[in-house]
């Protein structure tokens, strides 16, 4: 059965530092998310993506963040320079309509 | 606004039945889901329900929507150990078809 894949699954990075977080959604699929979850939190949306630009985004993905595309089966996340509140789990999911998201096993990171 | 909830805990005995009941907030839901997440695992989607139907039913899995009182619950037949995981209410709104909006999630844990 077809599945999200992200990598790292663990990423710890020094605060100010630049990550980028991978995922290969499921190949057939045409919009891309990414979702947070803090510690002991909800799973927050971050941002949705769909024909090669952002459709949506909350008020957590600031000018921080970016998204990105870049060849026709990666779909990246990137956080310029990272702060302590941006450890978190980070899921990327997918979906062939903007209902039924598949999600990713997650990538956990930790800023120190 | 948009607000999903529901309760943090629930502990049954294995092969008794498992209800996990979920409120919303939001009358325009699309799409109403149930999430399944095990430790250090991704989130899993389990089943879910368009919110014109009542009831959907899938193996040991019943779900079944109250739109009137904006409630949903999961009912899981047979309660296996494997069955231990933290399930997730979420909704989409139909003014925002690429969101999901996610409960906090309950801890199921099965008494032998």
């Amino acid at each position: 059965e077809p599945e999200v894949t992200q990598t790292p699954s663990h990423q710890v990075t020094q605060m100010g530092q630049e990550v980028i977080l991978r995922c290969v959604p499921i190949s057939n699929h045409l919009y891309f998310y990414w979702y947070r979850q803090i510690l002991g939190q909800k799973v927050e949306f971050l941002v949705s993506f769909y024909n090669n630009e952002i459709s949506e985004k909350s008020e957590i993905f600031d000018d921080q963040f970016s998204v990105e595309r870049p060849d026709g089966s990666n779909f990246t996340l990137k956080i310029r320079s990272t702060k302590l509140e941006d450890s978190a789990m980070y899921f990327c999911a997918s979906s062939t309509l903007a209902e039924t998201q598949y999600f990713g096993p997650g990538t956990r990171l930790l800023v120190l | 606004g948009e607000d999903v909830e529901q309760s943090l805990f629930l502990s049954v005995r294995e092969g008794d039945s498992s209800v996990i009941n979920c409120t919303y907030t939001d009358s325009s839901s699309t799409y109403l889901y149930w999430y399944k997440q095990e430790p250090g695992a991704g989130l899993q989607l389990l089943t879910y329900i368009f919110s014109n139907m009542d009831m959907k039913q899938d193996q040991r899995l019943t779900v079944l929507l109250n739109k009137k009182d904006k409630h949903l619950s999961l009912r899981i037949a047979d309660t296996q150990t494997g069955d231990s995981a933290i399930y997730f209410c979420a909704e989409s709104i139909s003014s925002s078809a690429s969101k999901i909006i996610f409960g906090s999630g309950t801890r199921l844990s099965i008494r032998p």
